[in-house]
């Protein structure tokens, strides 16, 4: 039963360079989205996707892409990393909304470091 | 749009301490709300939410009710353990995207 599935866990990167975040979940759950955790912010959505071919902004989008051409899949792109970036990311999926929240299962998290 | 103002922390208790973590919102529409856990090293667990206005919910001895009128889901335990630690998060759900507090750190001491 793996749930939401992240890789990798640990990343560095310099500034500058790109790098995709890998996310897959295995609910055939139709919501997924990606949030960073920064000390004392709680966690701010980052982009999210209602369904396959669906994907819309949160929160904080700049400097980041997504797709979602399948279910299972969602990858977070960093087109050109800043040290702002430097961040624990989350992963996350749900079943949608069918009449109650469902509240979201997540993965482990990505620890990244922008140098 | 939303926001979630959560008690912040640290919050250090002993073994067997009451434990009320306070948390009130702002909402445009009509959010539900919810408590995670987020224990060392580890991505979010949900421990409880509340679909409607005086619903409690419940996990682990954890307890919060939703009310409206106050716009608040205080979370509560009458009695923690040392493997309580962790850090809480109160959020709200609208449209399946959630809003998230700052997190409270709870540490408990044997």
């Amino acid at each position: 039963n793996a749930g939401v599935t992240q890789t990798p866990k640990f990343q560095v990167l310099k500034t500058g360079q790109s790098m995709t975040l890998q996310c897959a979940q295995d609910m055939n759950h139709e919501y997924m989205s990606w949030y960073r955790q920064d000390p004392g912010m709680g966690l701010r959505l980052i982009h999210y996707s209602v369904g396959a071919g669906i994907t819309d902004q949160g929160e904080v989008p700049n400097g980041y892409n997504v797709s979602r051409s399948t279910t299972e899949d969602f990858p977070l792109r960093l087109l050109s990393a800043a040290p702002s970036q430097t961040s624990v990311y989350f992963c996350a999926s749900s079943y949608g909304l069918k009449g109650e929240a469902a509240g979201y299962t997540f993965g482990s998290g990505t620890r990244l470091t922008v140098v | 749009g939303n926001s979630v103002t959560q008690m912040e922390g640290p919050v250090t208790l002993s073994e067997e301490a009451f434990l009320t973590i306070n948390c009130t919102y702002t909402a445009t529409g009509y959010p539900s709300p919810f408590w995670y856990v987020q224990y060392p090293g580890e991505g979010l667990q949900l421990l409880l939410k509340a679909t409607k206005a005086d619903d409690k919910g419940s996990n682990k001895g954890f307890e919060a009710t939703y009310r409206k009128e106050t716009t608040s889901f205080h979370l509560e335990k009458g009695s923690v353990q040392v493997s309580d630690s962790a850090v809480y998060f109160c959020a709200l759900s609208e449209n399946e995207k959630l809003t998230f507090g700052t997190g409270t750190r709870l540490t408990i001491i044997p």
